[in-house]
């Protein structure tokens, strides 16, 4: 079994400011990985993804990742946050033993950008 | 390729009554996910396709949900007797495996009153 634990339900930066979302995973094999963003009544959009490869992922927007196994952690961070990054965010994982790839998410953390 | 469709955007039902979704995936995926979302949480995993059949259904999917991909192409989620409980946004995810990065669609929000 897997689960997903993000920390913070809302999180508020200022412009410019550093973006850290933190999100930590249990799982019992080797997991997949995934940030996704929400805006509102959208679909979710994939950020980036950790799959096994480099454990710092890059992904769209400017975010990264980095993937720490010893922490069981896959924490999302922007140097500087836009306004258009507010928005809900997602963590998501799937096991690399489950050929049906389904994800399972977070409660999710909402970002909220002040000027 | 204009992303994953699902139709409709909006459904207001009244309870007792049966509703029906779509979802048209990228041509060339030939898995399709559907999920349910809750107000202020994450998706939930409902179903699996792989071209035309259903290889996983979560034990949310009760008897009244019925998933349907008949030609491996487009996917119907039905909802019979719709609660009040039902009230979410049904998102449908496509991919074709190997990366696991789903696209989504924009969902369709179901009101029950």
């Amino acid at each position: 079994a897997q689960s997903v634990t993000q920390l913070g339900s809302h999180v508020s930066v200022s412009e410019g400011a550093l973006v850290l979302l933190r999100c930590n995973y249990s799982s019992s094999v080797p997991p997949y990985l995934f940030w996704y963003v929400q805006y509102p009544n959208q679909g979710l959009q994939l950020l980036l993804k950790y799959t096994s490869a480099a454990t710092l992922v890059k992904g769209i927007n400017g975010f990264e990742a980095e993937f720490k196994k010893s922490e069981t952690s896959f924490h999302l961070t922007k140097p500087s946050a836009h306004m258009s990054d507010a928005a809900e965010y997602f963590c998501a994982v799937s096991l690399t033993t489950d050929s049906w790839g389904k994800l399972q998410f977070g409660a999710g953390t909402q970002v909220v950008v002040t000027p | 390729d204009t992303g994953v469709s699902q139709n409709p955007r909006h459904k207001i039902t009244k309870r007792g009554q049966n509703v029906t979704f779509r979802c048209d995936p990228i041509s060339e995926h030939n898995r399709l996910y559907w999920y349910r979302q809750t107000l202020g949480q994450g998706p939930e995993f409902l179903t699996y396709f792989q071209n035309e059949a259903q290889l996983e259904k979560s034990r949310l999917l009760s008897d009244r949900f019925s998933a349907e991909r008949p030609k491996g192409s487009f996917s119907t989620l039905e909802i019979q007797r719709t609660e009040q409980g039902d009230s979410a946004m049904y998102l449908c995810a496509t991919g074709t495996g190997g990366d696991y990065g789903y696209t989504f669609g924009s969902g369709t929000r179901l009101t029950v009153v």
